[in-house]
């Protein structure tokens, strides 16, 4: 079973629209989450941290949910820009320490 | 400046050649880890190094290995090349922060073809 499983998409949206994406992890050692946004053939880069009483940053909100296992990325108002493929990560504080990455959710925002 | 940098960016090379990648950072950070990404299997870990003495196999280490030559440098060999270790790879190094959150910071990546 993969450590991190997101719905691949694509997600294909006007712009403006308020588009989310779920993830959900399978090791409740899970200690800390991240979302990275990774432009087409680009390295990843940090979108946001996602802390337990959720957060937020201009239009974008993460929420997590310990119980359920899962973590979710909500877009407002969305921008031609947005457009990426947003990677959900899973830090597990165990030998290691290791990093577990989604295999990304695809967004298009159309004009 | 980019704080994370790899060389190549692109190289392509035949099967059973040996073919390092580099990476070095000037983030001062502690932690390097290389990866690999192939679509739709996301980004896999191939190794780690939490300082210049220590090295971790990551989920994918078989036909590679790595040196930690110093702080800010880490680099990825691929002893005898072969195909399916086509894919784009990357660096990253993080930083254990007070109150235990790390983030990772990437290179460009190097993108590898092995004909």
């Amino acid at each position: 079973r993969k450590e991190v499983e997101q719905d691949p998409g694509p997600f294909n949206v006007p712009e403006g629209a308020t588009v989310a994406f779920n993830c959900t992890y399978s090791n409740s050692a899970s200690q800390s989450f991240f979302w990275y946004r990774q432009d087409c053939r680009k390295e990843p880069k940090l979108l946001m941290s996602v802390y337990s009483s959720g957060n937020e940053d201009g239009r974008f909100t993460a929420q997590l949910n310990r119980a359920s296992q899962y973590i979710s990325l909500l877009i407002r108002d969305s921008k031609l820009s947005d457009s990426a493929t947003y990677l959900c990560v899973v830090n597990i504080l165990r030998t290691g320490n290791q990093f577990y990455f989604g295999t990304g959710t695809s967004l298009t925002v159309i004009p | 400046d980019a704080d994370v940098t790899q060389t190549p960016r692109n190289r392509i090379t035949k099967t059973g050649k040996r073919i390092m990648l580099e990476c070095s950072q000037t983030k001062g950070h502690d932690r390097m880890y290389w990866y690999r990404q192939d679509p739709g299997l996301g980004l896999r870990l191939i190794y780690y190094s939490f300082d210049v003495k220590d090295i971790n196999k990551g989920e994918i280490s078989d036909g590679y290995s790595v040196s930690r030559q110093a702080q800010a440098k880490f680099s990825l060999s691929l002893e005898s090349a072969i195909p399916n270790q086509t894919a784009l790879y990357f660096c990253a190094t993080s930083d254990q922060i007070a109150g235990g959150l790390e983030t990772q910071y990437f290179g460009p990546g190097t993108r590898l073809l092995v004909l």
